[in-house]
């Protein structure tokens, strides 16, 4: 069964303190692994697409890497405006819907 | 300029009511999705449309009814609140329904039925 697991839960983070959030997943064929982040009362904000192993991206203090079980958002010197949910998303399932992780929720406090 | 926007944002009802949440995305893309985000923040996939046509039909009750009049827009219909549906309803689209494509979100809709 297609599945994204997403670790930790919740992170806590000072003002700086750079570190990785995890998405470990299971598809039969990936068709793209995307990263998400949602504010809260907001809908989700698209940050990222990957496609292959080995790919990477980056954007701002934000960057994205790819293995063939996991993706790692890493977050360098993070500011509190950084705060949310990050989600973890890959198309998978009987039908090819895009399937959630259950995010990692970031705090990053001054 | 909105891209993907909702209406209402709240919606407070009572059980047995019928009410419909509205889509509209200003992105040009061919496909558009309705999800559940329930209490514990997991989002869902319920409906997928391409080109006013329907492309995925996850397990919902039947009490929910998309409708897309033109592929600018899908709006959902939900006939017999239950307590269970009180949720946030996220619209989103996509350039296309082939894989590998990314989705962009509306603001959501905050369901509450009492």
């Amino acid at each position: 069964e297609d599945q994204v697991t997403q670790s930790p839960e919740a992170l806590r983070l000072q003002e700086g303190e750079s570190s990785s959030l995890n998405c470990s997943y299971t598809v039969s064929g990936l068709r793209g692994l995307f990263w998400y982040r949602q504010d809260p009362g907001k809908g989700p904000e698209f940050l990222f697409t990957l496609y292959s192993a080995g790919e990477e991206k980056e954007k701002e203090r934000l960057k994205a890497t790819l293995t063939k079980k996991e993706s790692f958002l890493h977050i360098t010197a993070p500011k509190p405006e950084d705060s949310a949910t990050y989600l973890c998303a890959l198309y998978g399932g009987s039908q090819g819907n895009l399937i959630f992780g259950k995010g990692t929720k970031l705090s990053v406090k001054p | 300029d909105t891209a993907v926007s909702q209406t209402p944002k709240y919606l407070v009802t009572q059980m047995g009511n019928d009410k419909s949440i509205k889509c509209e995305q200003n992105l040009g893309h061919d496909t558009m999705y309705w999800y559940k985000q329930d209490s514990k923040k997991f989002l869902k996939i319920m409906f997928s449309y391409n080109n006013k046509e329907l492309i995925i039909n996850e397990t919902v009750p039947n009490r929910f009814s998309p409708k897309s009049p033109d592929k600018a827009h899908l709006n959902l219909h939900i006939n017999s609140l239950e307590l269970g549906d009180s949720a946030v309803y996220f619209c989103a689209s996509s350039q296309d329904s082939a894989y590998g494509r990314e989705q962009y979100f509306g603001p959501g809709t905050r369901l509450t039925v009492t």
